[in-house]
């Protein structure tokens, strides 16, 4: 079975830096996802890992590690926007999409 | 406006009664998938297709079923509901069934009740 973990909460202040980890151990590796998902809203791309390293799209970052199984999120410049779930998906042997239960995000001002 | 919609919003079910969940799209995408979504646990997967005329078993197909006749349509129906069906549940597409980068766009979800 697929086992992908990340914390359930994490609370940060407006302007701040937050960083969501994510492990995983799965039948295989093809690609780790993240998703954003807004409360009542419908999960929304937010950047793909293939390759170890670390991939930059604006404010937000992301870093794989394929030799650790482990991934994590960058959120920096927080805003009161950014209060949402973030989801940790790994492209399975089948090219299917595990998830992770997520991790709630709430940014205080 | 390109993307996926799926019918109903949200819907109340007795258990028991026989309910199909309609999800369609416009990207002319191959694949396409069902999940449910409960408190904890995550996305998990229903039923999929990797492209018309085929169809194929997720993590969580029972008590489910799913046809896809045609590209844009993917239904998935519940033949008889019971309440641990009870969850929101998200159709999904994206352009390739295989390969690494499998990007997959979500649609808004149905939030179904079964009492």
């Amino acid at each position: 079975g697929q086992n992908i973990d990340q914390p359930t909460e994490m609370t940060a202040t407006e302007g701040a830096i937050v960083q969501i980890n994510c492990t995983y151990q799965t039948s295989g590796f093809n690609g780790l996802f993240w998703y954003q998902q807004h409360a009542g809203e419908a999960p929304t791309f937010l950047s793909y890992n293939v390759l170890d390293g670390l991939e930059e799209k604006g404010r937000f970052s992301s870093f794989l590690s394929r030799s650790k199984g482990y991934s994590y999120l960058l959120l920096k410049e927080l805003q009161m926007k950014d209060s949402a779930s973030y989801l940790c998906a790994v492209v399975d042997n089948d090219y299917k999409l595990s998830f992770g239960a997520g991790t709630t995000v709430t940014v205080r001002a | 406006i390109a993307g996926i919609t799926q019918a109903p919003t949200s819907q109340i079910l007795a258990a028991g009664r026989r309910m199909t969940l309609r999800c369609t799209q416009d990207m002319r995408h191959n694949a396409m998938y069902w999940y449910r979504q409960d408190l904890g646990l995550g996305l998990r997967l229903i039923h999929y297709s990797n492209t018309a005329g085929t169809t194929g078993k997720g993590e969580v197909p029972d008590g489910y079923s799913v046809s896809r006749a045609n590209t844009d349509d993917f239904p998935l129906t519940l033949a008889s509901a019971v309440p641990s069906q009870t969850s929101v549940y998200f159709c999904a597409s994206s352009d390739s069934p295989s390969g690494a980068y499998n990007e997959q766009f979500f649609g808004p979800g149905t939030r179904l009740t079964v009492l």
